[in-house]
């Protein structure tokens, strides 16, 4: 069964405190890897897709990683703003998305 | 600003009132979804439309209606819902469906209070 489990649940980093979300995931044929940030009443935002083992993708402060068998999301002297709610989710053979339990992010000033 | 509209944003309805939620997207994708979302949850899918058939429906009830009239609209119309029918209700788009290989983009979400 496809399964999508993110760690920490919460993290509370202050202004410049570097970190990173760990997001792992068992999928049969994996076919890509997303992240998204979702700010309260708001709708996921597209961040990145990742689609081997081996590959990066950055934006501004924020770096994806992925290995066969999990994706780091690594924030780099984070600001306020970048606090939200961060949700991986991966595709597989079923042609749906499979989403974790979101990590919630809090960077204090 | 996202590229997936939806309406209205907030919609209070009664257990025996029909309404309908409205979703248009203009990116010239072919696959269109439909997910609830409750608090502190992820998004769960509902149904997935792909060349305006529906291709996956995740057993939902039958007062939840989806419609698909072109490749830019997507309805979901509702009737006879439950308290427990409260949520997010958001749509998304990607470039095409049945292939989850190509990220969702989503719409900002009609907030559904049932009384």
């Amino acid at each position: 069964e496809d399964q999508v489990t993110q760690s920490p649940e919460a993290l509370r980093l202050q202004e410049g405190e570097s970190s990173s979300l760990n997001c792992s995931y068992t999928v049969s044929g994996l076919r890509g890897l997303f992240w998204y940030r979702q700010d309260p009443g708001k709708g996921p935002e597209f961040l990145f897709t990742l689609y081997s083992a081996g590959e990066e993708k950055e934006k501004e402060r924020l770096k994806a990683t992925l290995t066969k068998k999990e994706s780091f999301l690594h924030i780099t002297a984070p600001k306020p703003e970048d606090s939200a709610t961060y949700l991986c989710a991966v595709g597989g053979n079923t042609g749906k998305l499979i989403f974790g339990q979101g990590t919630t992010l809090q960077v204090k000033p | 600003d996202t590229e997936v509209t939806q309406t209205p944003k907030h919609l209070v309805m009664g257990m025996t009132n029909k309404k309908s939620l409205k979703c248009e997207q203009h990116m010239g994708h072919r696959a269109m979804y439909w997910y609830k979302q409750k608090a502190k949850k992820p998004p769960e899918l509902m149904f997935v439309y792909s060349y305006e058939k529906l291709s996956i429906n995740e057993s939902v009830p039958s007062r939840f209606s989806p419609e698909c009239p072109n490749s830019s609209l997507l309805n979901l119309h509702l009737h006879a819902l439950q308290p427990e029918d409260s949520a997010l209700y958001l749509c998304a788009s990607s470039q095409s469906g049945g292939l989850s290989n190509q990220p969702q983009h989503f719409g900002d979400g009609t907030r559904l209070s049932i009384l």
